[in-house]
């Protein structure tokens, strides 16, 4: 079955720490991957998205990942997180021809100031 | 802010009751899917509408059943609510049905099953 797992499910940083999230799927043919984050009270948002072309994506807020086709992962790194990093972060595949979304269990950061 | 509403925010049922959802599209957005969050999981998709019509279905029973409106509303019904329907319903809408599309998420309607 097609499946998002995202390894993580609680992180703990000090602000100005690197953070990377892991995020693998299992889907053999073409998929779009996604990151949405969800802030405390609000909605889920798009991070940053990757369809085809260069696997370095860069998103919002200094947000970054990296599609591994070798490895099925999409990876979400950040080079120095901030105490508004705070947030719940779910990685999402989308295989090519079908509107299913299929997002991961999510994982909760906490950037401590 | 993304210009999607949802109604209510918070709603008690009991088991064997039906339930309506509601849901407001950004104008002009044509698709609107619906996903079920339970606790600690990851949204699930239900079901896809563009234009008024279902184009995409996920591993939901029938008594889940949704309505699209020309006005850019729509609404998830569910039948004989069980326990394990208390989740977070949210909504999302997006211009069109491309796989490209963003989807605008609205902040979800916490059912609860008693």
């Amino acid at each position: 079955a097609q499946s998002v797992s995202q390894h993580n499910h609680h992180v703990i940083l000090s602000e100005a720490a690197s953070l990377e999230l892991g995020c693998n799927y299992s889907y053999g043919g073409t998929v779009n991957l996604f990151w949405y984050v969800q802030y405390p009270g609000q909605h889920l948002q798009l991070l940053l998205k990757y369809f085809s072309g260069d696997p370095l994506v860069k998103g919002i807020k200094g947000f970054e990942a990296e599609f591994i086709k070798s490895k099925f992962s999409f990876n979400l790194r950040k080079p120095s997180v901030q105490w508004s990093d705070t947030a719940e972060y779910f990685c999402a595949a989308l295989p090519s021809g079908t509107y299913k979304y299929i997002f991961g269990t999510g994982t909760r950061l906490k950037v401590l100031a | 802010e993304t210009g999607v509403t949802q109604s209510p925010t918070h709603l008690i049922k009991t088991r064997g009751q039906q339930v309506t959802l509601r849901c407001s599209s950004q104008s002009g957005h044509n698709t609107v899917s619906w996903y079920q969050q339970a606790l600690g999981q990851g949204p699930q998709f239900i079901f896809q509408y563009y234009r008024e019509e279902e184009n995409g279905r996920g591993n939901f029973p029938p008594r889940f059943s949704g309505l699209q409106f020309p006005n850019y509303s729509s609404e998830l019904n569910v039948n004989a609510l069980e326990l394990d329907d208390s989740a977070l319903y949210l909504c999302a809408s997006s211009l069109g049905f491309a796989t490209n599309e963003k989807l605008f998420f609205g902040s979800g309607t916490q059912l609860s099953v008693l």
